[in-house]
C-alpha cells in the first residue's frame, strides 16, 4: 500500500525568506501525481502544485516549486519570498494513475510566517 | 460558478440520530468524493463516486452512506451518529482520474 510521510510538524520562516518543506511517499508504482495543498485556518484545500510522475520536469506555480526526485521518491515544497498569507497547513497527497481514485495523503506540517 | 459547496458549515448531533451532509458541484465533474480529517492527520476517504449511479468505498466507509443520482450532487448519510464520527468533513470532486481535486469548504461534526 502507498503511505506518504511528512516529517517535519512545523516550521518557522521569517516573511521575505524561503523554506522548504518536505514529503516521501512510498510506492511500487511507476505512473502517479503527487500534490500539494495548502488549508488556511479557514479549513478550506487549496491547490498549490501538481507534479505528473513521468514528467521529469519540476512543477512551479509562482512563488512555489518542487524538487521532485523520483528514485528517492521525495517531493518537496520550496515557498520563496514567503508572505504572511502563506501561513497555513500544508499537506503532501499521492494519487495513483490507475483505477484506483483514492488520494493518500500525509499529515500536515504547519508552516508559520514570522514577521 | 460556485465550485463545490457544502451544507451545513457546522452541526451538532446527538448520539444516535441521524443526517445528511450535503454536496453539490457546478462543474459537470464525473468523480467525486467524500473525506474527512482528524487531528493530526490527513484527509481519510470515506466513499467515492466515479459518475452518476456509480458509488465506491474508501478507506473508512463504516457508519455512512452515499449515492449519486444526478452528475452535481454527492450527499453522504450518517445512520446512526457516533462520538467517533465528530471530525470536518470534506466533498471533493475532480474531471477525472489523475485530475486535480477541488474541495468544498468542509463541514464541522460534532456528535455528543
Amino acid at each position: 500500500a502507498q503511505t506518504v510521510t511528512q516529517s517535519q510538524p512545523e516550521m518557522s520562516v521569517q516573511e521575505a525568506e524561503t523554506v522548504t518543506l518536505s514529503c516521501t511517499y512510498d510506492t511500487s508504482e511507476s505512473d502517479y501525481y503527487l500534490f500539494w495543498y495548502k488549508q488556511p485556518p479557514s479549513r478550506q484545500m487549496i491547490l498549490v502544485i501538481r507534479q505528473e510522475a513521468y514528467k521529469q520536469q519540476n512543477a512551479t506555480e509562482n512563488r512555489f516549486s518542487v524538487n521532485f526526485q523520483k528514485a528517492a521518491k521525495s517531493f518537496s515544497l520550496k515557498i520563496s519570498d514567503s508572505q504572511l498569507g502563506d501561513a497555513a497547513m500544508y499537506f503532501c497527497a499521492y494519487r495513483s494513475a490507475g483505477s484506483n481514485y483514492q488520494l493518500i495523503w500525509g499529515a500536515g506540517t504547519k508552516l508559520i510566517i514570522k514577521p | 460558478n460556485a465550485g463545490v459547496t457544502q451544507t451545513p458549515k457546522f452541526q451538532v448531533l446527538k448520539t444516535g440520530q441521524s443526517m445528511t451532509l450535503q454536496c453539490a458541484q457546478d462543474m459537470n465533474h464525473e468523480y467525486m468524493s467524500w473525506y474527512r480529517q482528524d487531528p493530526g492527520m490527513g484527509l481519510r476517504l470515506i466513499h467515492y463516486s466515479v459518475g452518476a449511479g456509480i458509488t465506491d468505498q474508501g478507506e473508512v466507509p463504516n457508519g455512512y452512506n452515499v449515492s449519486r443520482s444526478t452528475t452535481e450532487d454527492f450527499p453522504l448519510r450518517l445512520l446512526s451518529a457516533a462520538p467517533s464520527q465528530t471530525s470536518v468533513y470534506f466533498c471533493a470532486s475532480s474531471r477525472g482520474t489523475g485530475e486535480t481535486q477541488y474541495f468544498g469548504p468542509g463541514t464541522r461534526l460534532l456528535v455528543l
